[in-house]
């Protein structure tokens, strides 16, 4: 069965560029959630949906920072007028339930020149 | 501050010897989880540990939780180039069982050299 999907893999951005980041989970799963990994360390959490509804966006870094997921399966995440302090690994998991197993995607490389 | 510190940071070793990763916190965590992570792909699940005092054994992987619910250990026996990767700890201090949003450790890069 296909796993956490995500797109692109890799995005070159210059600064001040708004980009999308898109999330595909497995079907069916309900909880879907966003961690960012820079360069040598571990994910950190940005935010979690259960279905469509976003319940917890306290690690989002700053309000340049937007995710949705308006139908409880795509999600994507938005990031504006992006920042090198941004270039990081955005990785997306989801879940059957809430606390259940999280599967991660591959993640995608943004690199903000 | 990290709520989960992990060492060693780095680990290079030979084909056959035996390691050691420790992931510590002053938090007690209703359960811990670790992942190994490969380039360029996302983290694997690799077990959760839920009780106190806990020992789980995967292959040549043996994982213990403390008997506190603040440490964990992660012990490989005659490593192989194939373990090769970044070892992950995590898990939510916050709730009650299970996962919700995980807090990670920075990792174990572990090389297994032929």
């Amino acid at each position: 069965g296909a796993g956490v999907s995500q797109s692109p893999r890799y995005k070159v951005a210059k600064r001040g560029q708004d980009v999308a980041l898109r999330c595909d989970p497995i079907s069916g799963h309900v909880s879907l959630f966003w961690y960012q990994q820079a360069l040598g360390q571990g994910p950190e959490f940005l935010t979690y949906f259960q279905n469509e509804a976003q319940l917890d966006k306290s690690g989002l870094p700053s309000d340049r920072f937007f995710a949705e997921r308006p139908e409880g399966s795509v999600s994507t995440l938005k990031i504006q007028r992006t920042q090198q302090e941004d270039s990081a690994v955005y990785l997306c998991a989801s879940s059957l339930r809430l606390g259940g197993t999280q599967y991660f995607g591959p993640g995608t490389r943004l690199l903000v020149l | 501050t990290q709520l989960l510190e992990q060492s060693p940071q780095f680990l290079s070793i030979q084909e056959g010897e035996n390691l050691t990763v420790y992931c510590n916190s002053s938090s007690v965590f209703s359960s811990l989880q670790w992942y190994r992570q490969e380039p360029g792909e996302g983290p694997v699940l690799l077990v959760t540990v839920v009780t106190g005092g806990e020992v789980k054994k995967l292959k040549r992987l043996t994982f213990q939780f403390g008997d506190a619910r603040k440490d964990s250990s992660l012990h490989i026996t005659a490593a192989q180039p194939g373990d090769t990767g970044l070892y992950l700890c995590a898990g939510d201090p916050h709730s009650q069982g299970g996962s919700e949003k995980l807090v990670f450790g920075k990792g174990t890069k572990l090389t297994v050299n032929p």
